[in-house]
């Protein structure tokens, strides 16, 4: 079975400094997709960003970009430029193709400091 | 809005009671995902429907709980003679084509 694993339960950063989520997985699969989801306090689950397992190009939205290595099974994200509102409940998780199941992993919390 | 809808928000229910969650979904999605969370966890996988057919479910999924969705838009969550070991959030969630899943608020669920 495809598993999730966030080895951080928390971590902090400062204003404006740039931080890295770590998340690693085990798939046996070629075809698959790996999500950063956030989860602000008391709201709803909103996606950061995708990376499509066959695409060698790390994705990028924003302030918002991936390191994706697939050898090591390794799917990292990383904030820069940190705001207050990233404060939240940070989810990663994987979907294998051809399956509608989302796996997620523990999340981790991130908070922002002033 | 056209997100993701549930209701209600907050059901507070006694031990042996059932309960019904709904989900609307964004309109032109036709898949359909429940989740359910506890307490620092990550959401689990219950089951998923495309249109009107429930496609797959979870072990999780015990005989107490049936969901359907009977026109392909909305779906229901029935949880029968509830136990404490059901509170947790149930969250909705629904796509298109392309394996993003949209969330909704969650129905947060208390057993007593």
């Amino acid at each position: 079975a495809q598993t999730v694993t966030q080895s951080q339960p928390e971590m902090s950063v400062q204003e404006a400094e740039t931080v890295t989520l770590s998340c690693t997985y085990d798939t046996s699969e070629s075809d698959y997709y790996l999500f950063w989801y956030k989860q602000p306090p008391s709201r709803q689950m909103i996606l950061v960003i995708r990376q499509e397992a066959y695409k060698q190009q790390n994705a990028t939205e924003n302030r918002f970009s991936v390191n994706f290595q697939k050898a090591a099974k390794s799917f990292s994200l990383k904030i820069s430029d940190s705001q207050l509102g990233d404060a939240a409940m940070y989810f990663c998780a994987y979907i294998q193709g051809g399956s509608e199941k989302l796996v997620f992993g523990k999340g981790m919390k991130l908070t922002v400091n002033p | 809005d056209t997100g993701v809808s549930q209701n209600p928000r907050h059901k507070i229910t006694k031990r042996g009671q059932n309960v019904t969650f709904r989900c609307d979904p964004i309109s032109e999605h036709n898949r359909l995902y429940w989740y359910r969370q506890t307490l620092g966890q990550g959401p689990e996988f219950l089951t998923y429907f495309q249109n009107e057919a429930q496609l797959e479910k979870s072990r999780l999924l015990s005989d107490r709980f049936s969901a359907e969705r009977p026109k392909g838009s909305f779906s229901t969550l029935e949880i029968q003679r509830t136990e404490q070991g059901d509170s947790a959030m149930y969250l909705c969630a629904s796509s298109f084509l392309d394996h993003e899943q949209y969330f909704g608020p969650g129905t947060r669920l208390t057993v007593t």
